[in-house]
């Protein structure tokens, strides 16, 4: 059963567009929801992450949008550069499980230049 | 500071050997834990240790073990390869245990079991 449902699978904007990427949980007892980065090659690394308790966190140009009722949260890039060219993964993990974390399915972004 | 590294990079195994792959997690951090990624599957967690201890396990069949050293080194064992069991074997460390501690991964060992 997946837990965290990620879409869309692929994405392709243009240099300066902002893509969207979304994510629906079914586990109410998660409550931290960390987003990362990969490149080819490369491990996951952690680009932001956001609990519960707020709605929306901006890092940069990486803004996470969060809406418990729905059980949704989203990713959403400001001015995509080429560089930002990789797979996105949203998760999700609760507090009695440590660093257990479920995945989304992922999402691989082409921003073409 | 160093990041985390895993030996081998890339590995080749047949059916029915076992194989160990190991994690050197970052200096100071007392949690490991493993994923595997396919393509098919995505990433899922494997186990997590903590100060040696197994503290989380996922839905992986016994055949996938792990342990870790007093030194936080970590390494995963997997009994009776199956086809199924080619993928990236990701580690991760992080200084704790608990809920929003950030992981840092590190680049993966591929197997592929022919």
């Amino acid at each position: 059963q997946q837990q965290v449902k990620q879409s869309p699978q692929s994405l392709i904007v243009q240099k300066g567009g902002i893509p969207i990427i979304n994510c629906a949980y079914e586990n109410t007892a998660f409550d931290y929801f960390p987003w990362y980065q990969q490149f080819p090659g490369k491990g996951p690394a952690l680009l932001i992450a956001i609990r519960p308790d707020v709605s929306e966190k901006k890092e940069g140009r990486f803004t996470i949008s969060f809406n418990k009722s729905a059980k949704q949260f989203s990713l959403h890039i400001m001015d995509s550069q080429p560089g930002d060219s990789a797979t996105y993964f949203c998760a999700a993990s609760k507090d009695n499980a440590g660093n257990m974390l479920t995945f989304g399915g992922g999402t691989r972004l082409m921003v073409k230049p | 500071k160093a990041g985390v590294t895993q030996t081998p990079r890339y590995l080749i195994k047949t059916r029915g050997q076992q194989v160990t792959l190991s994690c050197s997690p970052i200096s100071g951090h007392r949690s490991v834990s493993w994923y595997q990624q396919t393509p098919g599957q995505g990433l899922q967690f494997l186990f997590e240790y903590f100060s040696e201890t197994q503290r989380n396990k996922g839905n992986f069949p016994g055949r996938f073990s792990g342990r870790q050293f007093s030194n936080s080194r970590s390494e995963m064992n997997v009994s009776t390869l199956e086809l199924g069991d080619s993928a990236l074997y990701l580690c991760a460390s992080s200084s704790l245990d608990r809920v929003g501690q950030t992981q840092y991964f590190g680049p993966g060992t591929r197997l592929l079991v022919l």
